[in-house]
């Protein structure tokens, strides 16, 4: 079981919106609506964004937000922030039997 | 406020064992199912392994499989992670991460403890 692909980095100005894409199989993003999405600074532990693809927990801005296509699910935040810098990683439930979770490779947003 | 505290991190020689604990505070901790979750240093998140909240299920990623331990001990509201036969590989900052109700994500982290494996 390989980990989900994400691009390496993405990056935007100020009040633009970005779209970080999340490729995995028909065992994990296509097959679970269990897709969610954790924004990391540097140092510190991973905050959940985005849960059950499009779902977000309270407290979260509404410029954050998600879907999911086939195998492929992505995050878009809009109105991009200076605190939006950081790096992203979705995560999904899978039915493989080497695990239980799948973290997708890591995408580090840059606000120019 | 949700809290969660791990623990007994340090510096291990290869082949030693390490006994991580996560104190958790501010909700109901036999109720929730808990997770281990890595980082390697520069690297992206890996899972490790995963508990029910009464202890009676337990899932590991094959990569610490037979040699990693979760545990639980609901009357102390702590979550363990037992790491023995410990390699360079398993260097990482480990932490421990409540599993949301019904929604199978990870909705509070602790602040991580680090594992560094070196002679």
């Amino acid at each position: 079981q390989s980990a989900l692909t994400q691009p390496a980095s993405v990056s935007g100005s100020p009040g633009q919106s970005i779209t970080i894409s999340c490729t995995g199989t028909s065992s994990d993003v296509g097959g679970y609506n269990y897709v969610s999405w954790y924004q990391q600074h540097p140092g510190k532990a991973p905050k959940l964004m985005i849960y059950e693809v499009s779902n977000r927990p309270s407290g979260v801005s509404n410029r954050f937000s998600g879907s999911k296509s086939g195998n492929t699910a992505s995050l878009t935040i809009s109105g991009l922030q200076a605190e939006d810098e950081a790096d992203y990683y979705c995560s999904s439930y899978t039915s493989s039997s080497t695990l239980l979770y799948v973290f997708g490779t890591g995408t580090k947003v840059t606000v120019l | 406020e949700v809290q969660l505290v791990e623990s007994g991190g340090g510096l291990v020689q290869p082949g030693g064992s390490l006994r991580l604990s996560c104190a958790a505070s501010g909700f109901t901790f036999s109720s929730y199912e808990m997770n281990w979750v890595r980082q390697a240093p520069g690297k992206g998140l890996e899972w490790v392994s995963y508990i029910s909240s009464s202890g009676s299920t337990i899932y590991y990623a094959d990569s610490v499989k037979g040699r990693f331990t979760i545990s639980r001990d609901n009357a102390k509201n702590s979550l363990y992670l037992q790491m023995n036969s410990l390699r360079a590989e398993d260097t990482a900052v480990y932490y421990c991460a409540r599993e949301a109700v019904t929604t199978s994500n990870f909705d509070y982290w602790g602040q991580g403890t680090l594992v560094t494996v070196s002679s």
